[in-house]
């Protein structure tokens, strides 16, 4: 009965590869977020979905794509992965009427070598 | 775990001891404010917000102020538990993308 869950919860790769994150809610909100959290915790949004189109993209490099097949999944693709790249990755979703109801995935650990 | 060097703001207490976390914000456009407490190898959760029409919200334990003159939120806990030891943000969230803009964290340890 997980609200918002990501697959997977760790993933160790190699600099150059390429690499997708899955996130799923079933909390019937309209709007899904990507975040990027830093070795130093900052939390920092990347993109933002809602009903299946994109409306935040943060200056985010071209190597990092979302892709939203349905209101209720939003993953994230990476291509030619850099050690930069290793942070905590948070899927969040959230209703359109209560910030309240903004709600965390319990994060993908993403270490680039 | 926890990164070498992480240089989060921090603050011990012992357990029955009332906490008080500060964050300072940038945004005044911004229509809510968030507390968001983070234990180890979970995502962030909510706590409390307020409106920014409001100065004073209270919950079960906490309470937040907002200080809009001087832009400072700050979050009480009162009779602070080891459970409550964790990592907690503020954050701003306002206008039509639903975005949350998230300040430094504070690292909050309660001593038994």
């Amino acid at each position: 009965d997980t609200a918002v869950s990501q697959t997977p919860k760790y993933l160790v790769t190699q600099m150059g590869n390429d690499k997708s994150i899955k996130c799923e809610q079933n909390l019937g909100h309209d709007t899904m977020y990507w975040y990027k959290q830093d070795s130093k915790k900052f939390l920092k949004i990347m993109f933002s979905y809602n009903n299946k189109e994109l409306i935040i993209n943060e200056t985010v490099p071209n190597r990092f794509s979302p892709k939203s097949p349905d209101k209720a999944h939003l993953n994230l693709h990476i291509n030619s992965l850099e050690l930069g790249d290793s942070a905590v990755y948070f899927c969040a979703s959230s209703p359109t009427t209560r910030v309240s109801g903004y709600t965390f995935g319990s994060g993908t650990r993403l270490t680039v070598v | 775990g926890e990164s070498v060097g992480l240089h989060l703001p921090t603050l011990s207490v012992q357990e029955g001891d009332n906490s008080i976390i500060n964050c300072a914000y940038s945004n005044s456009a911004s229509d809510y404010f968030i507390w968001y407490k983070q234990e180890s190898g979970k995502g962030p959760q909510f706590i409390i917000d307020i409106r920014s029409n409001m100065d004073k919200r209270q919950g079960q334990r906490v309470t937040v102020l907002l200080n809009k003159t001087v832009k400072h939120l700050s979050l009480q806990i009162a009779a602070t538990q080891p459970g409550d030891s964790a990592v907690y943000f503020c954050a701003e969230f306002g206008g039509s993308n639903y975005k949350l803009t998230f300040g430094k964290g504070t690292l909050l340890t309660v001593n038994p």
